[in-house]
């Protein structure tokens, strides 16, 4: 069974700090999605990464996929009221399906 | 941009009652699908739905469930018998290619389900 591990569960900090989320699997993803949840709605697409070692940057957003393709992890510079959320991984769980890890709660003080 | 809208946002419903929940995909997208989010938990697959009948289930997705697309718009999921372990939030997705690369999911605002 695929799963995906998000670290830490939960996070709170000061506006203007950087923090780095996690998403590791001991299972290999063809790609790994990152998406956004706030409260009352769906998750909202953020990126995809699809090559080992993969880099990709959306604005104060770094996402990187790992070599072996089995982690991920999200990087925010100078974090804002705004980027306050739900920070869910996303993967390919075979066939049709896709597997969701439990998501990194972050929350940013003004 | 376009969007995946989803009636109701909250439905009530005694233990034992059906429910139907509705979805009207992105219009251009082929692959349909059902997952759920029990309060504090991950969000889980149900089913998915290509050309007219479904592709792949969960476990969850046991014979009180269903999928149907009725027209050309709708992607409906009813539960027959609602039991107080189905309340949760109901999300309906859709997306252009089988998921993965080119085909992220795009997630309506989902139904609250509250069964009491």
């Amino acid at each position: 069974t695929q799963l995906l591990e998000q670290s830490p569960q939960f996070l709170s900090i000061q506006e203007g700090e950087n923090l780095t989320v996690y998403c590791n699997s001991s299972s290999v993803f063809s790609s790994l999605q990152w998406y956004r949840q706030e409260p009352g709605e769906g998750p909202v697409l953020l990126v995809t990464v699809v090559t080992g070692g993969e880099v990709k940057k959306l604005k104060r957003l770094t996402f990187q996929f790992g070599d072996a393709r089995k982690d991920s992890s999200l990087h925010i510079t100078a974090a804002q009221p705004g980027d306050t959320g739900l920070y869910l991984c996303a993967g390919g769980g075979g066939g049709f399906k896709t597997i969701f890890g439990a998501g990194t709660r972050l929350f940013v003080k003004a | 941009e376009p969007e995946v809208t989803q009636t109701p946002s909250h439905q009530v419903t005694q233990m034992g009652q059906e429910v139907i929940l509705r979805c009207v995909p992105i219009s251009n997208h082929l692959y349909f699908y059902w997952y759920r989010q029990i309060l504090g938990q991950k969000v889980e697959f149900l089913v998915s739905f290509y050309n007219n009948e479904i592709s792949e289930k969960s476990e969850i997705f046991d014979d009180q469930f269903s999928v149907e697309r009725p027209d050309g718009s709708n992607f409906t999921l009813k539960i027959r018998s609602t039991k107080l372990e189905d309340s949760a939030m109901y999300f309906c997705a859709s997306s252009e290619a089988p998921v993965g690369v080119l085909g992220p999911l795009h997630f309506g605002n989902g139904t609250r389900l509250t069964v009491t």
